[in-house]
């Protein structure tokens, strides 16, 4: 049992480039989420999805996009990367089952763009 | 606007002796208030929650109060180990349930021998 997992863990773009962050999780959630954290900051909410087929927009959801084509996996799209969403990635998954619907979070993805 | 403040951005204390951190908010809608741990090149994990309708809520060495009327959580965590070191999140959860958690931007407890 992984939990929850991030491919890559690390990756450096040039502004412009396009890449994918891969999300995977393995305990039969229902809802996943996409986050990003900057220094001296919180979490902040980019798209998070309730359910296979379904996305929806967060707090910072400008240039990125999101797909949710299998439950098990969450995909970040960034379009043409810009030096702002330098950042570190968390992806995490959560199921109404627990008491409140405490999120698990994957080990992050750490994306630097020159 | 920040919805959820946690002011002391660093917290140092001594091993065995208790460590509380706090939290405060601003939005009346949040229904579960969630404190998450970090170390280092990690994701959050999940540590304790508390409903808004309980004022206090214990784990262990880990006991969460909330004071509605204030605004305002507390994290107490009493002995403090060395384990214990690593940046503690408040977060809160609005009633939709399934929509994600707001953060706050972390305290970094110190536990010294």
């Amino acid at each position: 049992n992984a939990g929850v997992t991030q491919t890559p863990k690390f990756r450096v773009l040039k502004t412009g480039q396009s890449m994918t962050l891969l999300c995977a999780q393995d305990m039969n959630h229902e809802y996943m989420y996409w986050y990003r954290q900057d220094p001296g900051m919180g979490l902040r909410l980019i798209h998070y999805s309730v359910g296979e087929g379904t996305t929806a927009k967060g707090e910072v959801p400008d240039g990125y996009n999101v797909s949710r084509l299998k439950k098990q996996n969450f995909l970040l799209g960034l379009e043409s990367a810009a030096p702002s969403q330098t950042s570190v990635y968390f992806c995490a998954s959560s199921w109404e089952g627990g008491t409140a619907y405490e999120q698990y979070f994957g080990p992050g993805t750490r994306l630097t763009v020159t | 606007d920040q919805q959820v403040k946690q002011n002391s951005p660093s917290l140092s204390v001594q091993e065995g002796r208790i460590s509380i951190l706090n939290c405060d908010y601003t939005n009346s809608m949040f229904d579960y208030f969630l404190w998450y741990k970090k170390y280092p090149a990690e994701g959050p994990t999940f540590l304790i929650s508390i409903s808004s309708i309980k004022d206090k809520n214990e784990d262990g060495r880990f006991t969460v109060f909330l004071n509605k009327s204030a605004k305002h959580l507390s994290l107490h965590i009493v002995p403090s180990q060395p384990g214990d070191s690593a940046v503690y999140f408040c977060a809160a959860r609005g009633r939709g349930g399934a929509d994600g958690l707001t953060f706050g931007k972390g305290t970094h407890l110190i536990i010294q021998p």
